[in-house]
């Protein structure tokens, strides 16, 4: 079993729709959660940030963290066209010296 | 949020030439910095990581005499791929590690795109 696992599409969606990206784990000891977005050719960007349990909302853009079922989601309201991209969920523990272990990413298509 | 740079963003060179790509945080420190790998439509592979004032760490199966890291200051780290033929040809991503008090994530430059001829 790979330590994250993330469906990796392609997702596509119309439009305006709710889109759901998810992510799940196997090391209990992650603590730090992230969501970052990849255009193609480009680096990545970070979108959302989350410690420990619980939502967070930026805009369209909310991120969840169920630690008691080792599941992280990132939820889209409203999608646009310009939402199209691989979306890469990552994770690290308390230790500094631990590694941020990545998902392979999901591909987002967005259709107008 | 944090801004790393990366430069060159693209590259392209004659095999057997080596080639230096240069990750700086601009406005952070960073003690760890990053270095992956990205072949099209794949995930980040990590090649290794980086210490500032010391030796990197490099993941199992990439070359340390191939691909050399210095990170001589907390904000700079080098990559550099020596003697580079055309199955280096890649998309190389650095990315800075910024932890500070609740906070730990990593802010990823813009990536450089070498093609060896």
């Amino acid at each position: 079993q790979k330590e994250v696992e993330q469906d990796p599409g392609p997702l596509s969606v119309p439009e305006g729709a709710i889109v759901s990206l998810n992510c799940t784990y196997s090391n209990s000891a992650f603590q730090y959660f992230m969501w970052y977005r990849q255009y193609s050719r480009k680096g990545p960007e970070l979108l959302m940030y989350t410690y420990s349990s619980g939502n967070k909302e930026d805009g369209r853009f909310t991120a969840q963290v169920d630690k008691s079922s080792k599941y992280i989601s990132l939820f889209i309201r409203d999608s646009q066209p310009s939402d199209s991209a691989t979306y890469l969920c990552a994770m690290t523990g308390y230790n500094y010296g631990q590694n941020f272990v990545f998902g392979p990413g999901t591909r987002l298509s967005v259709l107008p | 949020g944090a801004v790393v740079s990366q430069h060159p963003s693209r590259v392209i060179c004659k095999s057997g030439t080596s080639v230096k790509i240069e990750c700086r945080s601009l406005d952070f420190q960073a003690t760890t910095m990053f270095w992956y790998r990205q072949f099209p439509k794949q995930s980040l592979m990590l090649m290794a990581t980086s210490n500032e004032g010391s030796k990197a760490t490099y993941e199992q199966g990439v070359e340390k005499d191939k691909f050399l890291i210095n990170h001589a200051s907390l904000t700079l780290s080098t990559l550099t791929v020596t003697s580079a033929h055309p199955e280096d040809s890649s998309f190389y991503i650095c990315s800075a590690r910024e932890p500070s008090g609740s906070t730990d994530t990593q802010y990823f430059g813009p990536g450089t795109r070498l093609t060896v001829l």
